[in-house]
């Protein structure tokens, strides 16, 4: 299958400041890449999905302010935690496929927020 | 809205058995993707096997099997000869066959987490 790499897988910061992960497909090009929070032993909330070169649609209840997303080539997406609270703390995992291929999925990252 | 169901919150097999995990969905299209994704202890998203929803034989993969029930709506998967190495959150998802947008996001269900048994 094909290969999406995230970094950091682990990041530790301050309250009060931004972090930001980054998500690549490494042997294929993805029109459309999607960030998932996913809480302990719970499934995939999905937070957003981004098309290369437009601006990324949230879901409900997801503050785009403070999740910025940005898809500026066919193989990095990126997401930004502005401002982290401890409430941000949780695993965040990428996706990325080529229009209605399948999806594949990062490693995830895990934030903690001090 | 799509919706997807298991309802085994935990399952367990024997060593070598056969184990089958339910999965069932709601929807008003008639062209969609339906998928297994594993998720084992280091958190990483494995696609177990997919299914086009207009194909009426059912995907296979090595020991994976699913049994698609398109009518009734349903998606089962099947794991013959468990290993230790299935050990794993079992994510049933749905996908719609439009094209664009948020057409292409997947609807997970809450997952099965399956235990195996030396």
């Amino acid at each position: 299958g094909a290969v999406v790499s995230q970094h950091p897988s682990r990041v530790i910061c301050k309250s009060g400041t931004s972090v930001k992960i980054e998500c690549r497909s490494l042997d294929f090009q993805a029109t459309t890449m999607f960030w998932y929070r996913q809480f302990p032993k719970q499934s995939l909330m999905l937070m957003a999905t981004s098309n290369e070169g437009s601006k990324a649609t949230y879901e409900q209840g997801v503050e785009k302010d403070k999740f910025l997303i940005n898809h500026a080539s066919l193989t990095l997406s990126t997401l930004t935690v502005t401002s982290a609270h401890p409430e941000d703390s949780s695993f965040y995992i990428c996706s990325a496929s080529w229009y209605l291929e399948t999806q594949y999925f990062g490693p995830g990252t895990r934030l903690l927020v001090l | 809205a799509q919706t997807v169901t298991q309802s085994q919150p935990e399952m367990s097999v024997q060593e070598a058995e056969t184990v089958t995990l339910s999965c069932t969905y709601d929807t008003s299209e008639s062209d969609y993707y339906l998928f297994w994704y594993k998720q084992p202890p280091s958190r990483q998203m494995i696609l177990v096997i997919r299914q086009e929803a207009y194909k009426q034989q059912n995907a296979t993969e090595n020991r994976f099997s699913v049994n698609f029930q398109k009518a009734a709506k349903s998606f089962s998967l099947k794991i013959s000869d468990s290993q230790l190495g299935d050990a794993a959150m079992y994510f049933c998802a749905y996908r719609s066959a439009r094209s664009g947008g948020s057409n292409y996001k997947l609807t997970f269900g809450k997952g099965t987490l399956l235990t195996v048994n030396p």
